[in-house]
């Protein structure tokens, strides 16, 4: 298993462009996750996905789109990029076991916005 | 929504000594409780969780606690090794499916040989 990937692994992107991020998983995990994480204050949620179709805002949505067309792809939109932007970007995926909850995060996307 | 906070930011300790990371979450309906661990560059990785009709919950030389009154859960590291230092992230989430995490800022331990 590759677990989850995420590509690319270092982005820059000039104020106003538009790109997509890519994450894929191959454990059939029915849940996936956005994150952002800034120097200091951890990991937040962007947005998430209960299963295939059907998706839902977290903590710091604005400025970024999801779809959940497969169970194994769950790419981040971002459509028009901000400097406030610029972070490391990790997606996750995660089964609803008997005792744990795990994440399962990819290795991240490092976005600079100029 | 929800809140967590943790404490402290940056924690150093000998070679052997106990460390303790604490963190307080708002929500009430909070359910599940788990702590992640991230070495520079590197993804977070699951290292203990706890859900919230359990007090204690032990794997090695780790322990995670709760408290579900104070809404406060702590991490206890024992006979901490310098591949301990990391820093660790907590999380609360009152969804039905322990996904929708919430995460306090972080604490550095570093472990001095």
């Amino acid at each position: 298993n590759a677990g989850v990937t995420q590509t690319p692994k270092f982005q820059v992107l000039k104020t106003g462009q538009s790109m997509t991020l890519q994450c894929a998983q191959d454990m059939n995990h029915e849940y996936m996750s956005w994150y952002r994480q800034d120097p200091g204050m951890g990991l937040r949620l962007i947005h998430y996905s209960v299963g295939a179709g059907i998706t839902d805002q977290g903590e710091v949505p604005n400025g970024y789109n999801v779809s959940r067309s497969t169970t194994e792809d769950f790419p981040l939109r971002l459509l028009s990029a901000a400097p406030s932007q610029t972070s490391v970007y990790f997606c996750a995926s995660s089964y609803r076991g008997l005792i744990t909850y795990e994440q399962y995060f990819g290795p991240g996307t490092r976005l600079t916005v100029t | 929504g929800e809140n967590v906070e943790q404490h402290p930011s940056t924690l150093s300790v000998q070679e052997g000594d106990s460390a303790v990371i604490k963190c307080t979450y708002s929500d009430s309906a909070s359910n599940y409780f788990p702590w992640y661990k991230q070495e520079l560059g590197k993804r977070p990785q699951l290292i203990i969780d706890i859900r919230s009709n359990v007090g204690e919950k032990k794997d090695q030389r780790i322990a995670v606690t709760l408290n579900k009154t104070a809404k406060h859960f702590s991490l206890h590291i024992t006979e901490t090794q310098p591949e301990d230092s990391a820093v660790y992230f907590c999380a609360a989430s009152r969804g039905e499916y322990g996904n929708k995490l919430v995460f306090g800022a972080g604490t550095i331990l570093r472990v001095k040989s």
